[in-house]
């Protein structure tokens, strides 16, 4: 099975710190993602990376960065914590080619801002 | 990408078969249908993807009429363990840059 690890599961920041999250995935997938989510507004992309020291802007990049170093490690910084960053933050990778199947998902990594 | 529409809630009974349709017009002709579950506190997991026709696994089947504008996912004899929200997603698998967008989702309310 694969599997994607978001390093905890819950944080809480203080704002104005700089906050890293970060996710490792196994099965050397080209695309890793970084979402959050929250009541209401449903899941929404921040950035995503298709290959190593490749990224790009999802709908929702302002005050986030990302850093892609290794095929299986795809992180999330960002630059300033802010309360309204308070949100539950799901990494995602899956793999390219006709008949891929699926997009999977680490457990999530909820994170207050204090 | 193709927009998806879901019905935004559904309630069931333990036993039942339930139908969730996801309505997608604007589907290209390299994009697969694919459906996740999601519990509280964890992240979405697939379920099914398909591309035409019917697809069917251990967990659930995915019917898909001949002009891929909608797509069925058949829960059969669901459980109190699967009410969660089930995402419809649209797109191609083929390339790199793909972004998975999700919908607002259908909550699924399973009943005793």
């Amino acid at each position: 099975d694969v599997k994607v690890t978001q390093s905890s599961r819950y944080l809480v920041k203080r704002t104005g710190e700089k906050v890293f999250l970060e996710c490792v995935q196994d099965m050397d997938h080209e695309n890793m993602f970084w979402y959050r989510q929250d009541p209401g507004l449903g899941l929404r992309l921040i950035y995503f990376s298709y290959d190593v020291k490749m990224k790009e802007k999802g709908d929702i990049p302002e005050g986030y960065s990302v850093s892609r170093e290794k095929k299986e490690r795809f992180s999330l910084i960002l630059e300033s914590a802010s309360t309204n960053q308070t949100s539950m933050y799901l990494c995602a990778s899956r793999g390219t080619g006709v008949g891929t199947v699926g997009t999977f998902f680490g457990q999530g990594t909820r994170l207050t801002v204090v | 990408l193709a927009k998806t529409t879901q019905p935004i809630s559904m309630d069931s009974y333990e036993g039942q078969e339930v139908n969730i349709t996801c309505s997608h017009n604007n589907i290209a002709t390299n994009d697969y249908i694919t459906w996740y579950q999601q519990f509280p506190s964890q992240g979405p997991r697939f379920i099914i993807q398909g591309y035409k026709t019917k697809v069917t696994n251990e967990v659930a089947s995915l019917f898909i009429p001949a002009d891929r504008k909608s797509s069925t996912l058949s829960l059969p004899r669901v459980s109190l363990s699967d009410t969660a929200v089930y995402y419809c997603l649209v797109g191609a698998t083929n390339t790199g840059g793909f972004k998975t967008i999700f919908g607002a989702g259908t909550r699924l309310f399973v009943k005793a």
